[in-house]
């Protein structure tokens, strides 16, 4: 399939805490995004890191991408009660024209 | 807020009614999409639109309609659906969609179909 893959399907951790999520994909690709989605709501964009890019951080956020590996990681820290989310990695494919795909999703739960 | 606004929210339609989902967006952006989330399942693209023009349709059945009057507005038409075409329909616009960009997304319309 041409979309990524998040690992874990869910997560439980104590605020404070880390928590890291990863996406596996299986083609080449320009880019990839994570995004967050609320219960039963749409998805917000969190950071997006291109296939020449190795980290990126935004605030609590640290993305990493190996392409060699075909796999991107999603690390937060110091969780809070508020990052209790869906979290989807969104692939953009290279060769052609661009077409973003969405996994499944990891469910992180964060207990106060 | 992200800019992209869908309503209705919610929405109940029998299998037989007609009814159509709206999506604005006043973002400047030239793409506009929708997709499907349903449970367990990966966010499905069902259409894009680009410059008004539909430029991706995935297979989607007919009773499933796109309309982009304007690079701002997109509606979904629906006509006798299923139950199982039940989910949280999601509408987002990017800048373009050949440019390595964000989408932005707006909340979701909850289709239950009985």
């Amino acid at each position: 399939s041409q979309q990524g893959e998040e690992d874990p399907q869910a997560l439980s951790i104590q605020e404070g805490e880390n928590a890291t999520m990863n996406c596996s994909y299986k083609t080449s690709i320009n880019n990839l995004q994570w995004y967050r989605q609320n219960s039963g709501r749409g998805l917000v964009h969190l950071i997006l890191i291109r296939s020449n890019e190795r980290e990126k951080h935004s605030g609590r956020l640290r993305v990493t991408l190996d392409t060699s590996k075909k796999s991107s990681s999603l690390l937060i820290t110091a969780s809070r009660a508020a990052d209790t989310a869906s979290y989807f990695c969104a692939i953009t494919f290279s060769g052609g024209y661009q077409k973003v795909t969405f996994g499944t999703g990891t469910k992180l739960q964060v207990i106060p | 807020e992200t800019g992209v606004t869908q309503t209705p929210r919610h929405l109940v339609m029998g299998m037989t009614n007609k009814k159509s989902l709206k999506c604005e967006q006043h973002l400047g952006h030239n793409a506009m999409y929708w997709y499907k989330q349903s449970a367990k399942k990966p966010l499905e693209l069902m259409f894009v639109y680009n410059f008004k023009e539909q430029t991706e349709n995935n297979s989607v059945p007919s009773r499933f309609s796109p309309e982009c009057p304007n690079s701002s507005h997109l509606f979904l038409h629906l006509h006798t659906l299923q139950p199982e075409d039940s989910a949280l329909y999601l509408c987002a616009s990017s800048q373009d969609w050949q440019t390595n960009t964000e989408a932005f997304f707006g909340q979701g319309t909850r289709l239950t179909v009985v």
